[in-house]
């Protein structure tokens, strides 16, 4: 089975900084999805960014950006402008057939 | 609707009761997901249909119950439940369980948060 490995349980970044969170994953598999998920204190689970295995190219969501190292088997997110909207829980998600998370990171972004 | 509600929001029972979780989709996903998370702790597949059909249960105890009426509502019947049950269950949806990555996008609901007595 898959697992997924965030070795950073909390972060802190000032307003306007950029911050960079690691994953790390395992899979025998070649076809697969990663994702980053964002659950702030109200608890929804809100999509980040995602990225396809098969694609070389980093996905980039606006301040959002990965990027993965399919050969290490890592897929960091990087935030740019951090803003005070952005503490919260990040997760990174594994999927072939289901969905796997990492225990995630506690992100606060001070002023 | 690009939503997944969960109802209710908050749910206290006995160890005796019987109560259910609800949640409903109108996006015309086609996979459907319960997920259940302990504070501080990562969301942890429970139970994924697929077509209406149950196609994964993570071992989950029999005093969890799901059910998939049609493809828009999933439900989870709960009976003799323990204190250590307590936790946030999340339930979540997709277009599908393969294929792209737009298929293979979960989304949330807010969650019901459940406490045993």
């Amino acid at each position: 089975a898959q697992t997924v490995t965030q070795s950073q349980p909390e972060m802190s970044v000032q307003e306007a900084e950029t911050v960079t969170l690691s994953c790390t994953y395992d899979t025998s598999e070649n076809n697969y999805y990663l994702f980053w998920y964002k659950q702030p204190p109200s608890r929804q689970m809100i999509l980040v960014i995602r990225q396809e295995a098969y694609k070389q190219q980093n996905a980039t969501e606006n301040r959002f950006s990965v990027n993965f190292q399919k050969a290490a088997k890592s897929f960091s997110l990087k935030i740019s402008d951090s803003q005070l909207g952005d503490t919260a829980m990040y997760f990174c998600a594994f999927r072939d057939n289901d969905m796997r998370f990492g225990a995630g990171t506690r992100l606060t972004v001070k002023p | 609707d690009t939503e997944v509600t969960q109802t209710p929001k908050h749910l206290v029972m006995g160890m005796t009761n019987k109560k259910s979780l609800k949640c409903e989709q109108h996006m015309g996903h086609r996979a459907m997901y319960w997920y259940k998370q302990k504070a501080k702790k990562p969301p942890e597949l429970m139970f994924v249909y697929s077509y209406e059909k149950l196609s994964i249960n993570e071992s989950v105890p029999s005093r969890f119950s799901p059910e998939c009426p049609n493809s828009s509502l999933l439900n989870l019947h709960l009976h003799a439940l323990q204190p250590e049950d307590s936790a946030l269950y999340l339930c979540a949806s997709s277009f599908g369980t393969s294929g792209d990555s737009g298929a293979n996008v979960l989304t949330f609901g807010a969650g019901s948060r459940l406490t045993v007595l």
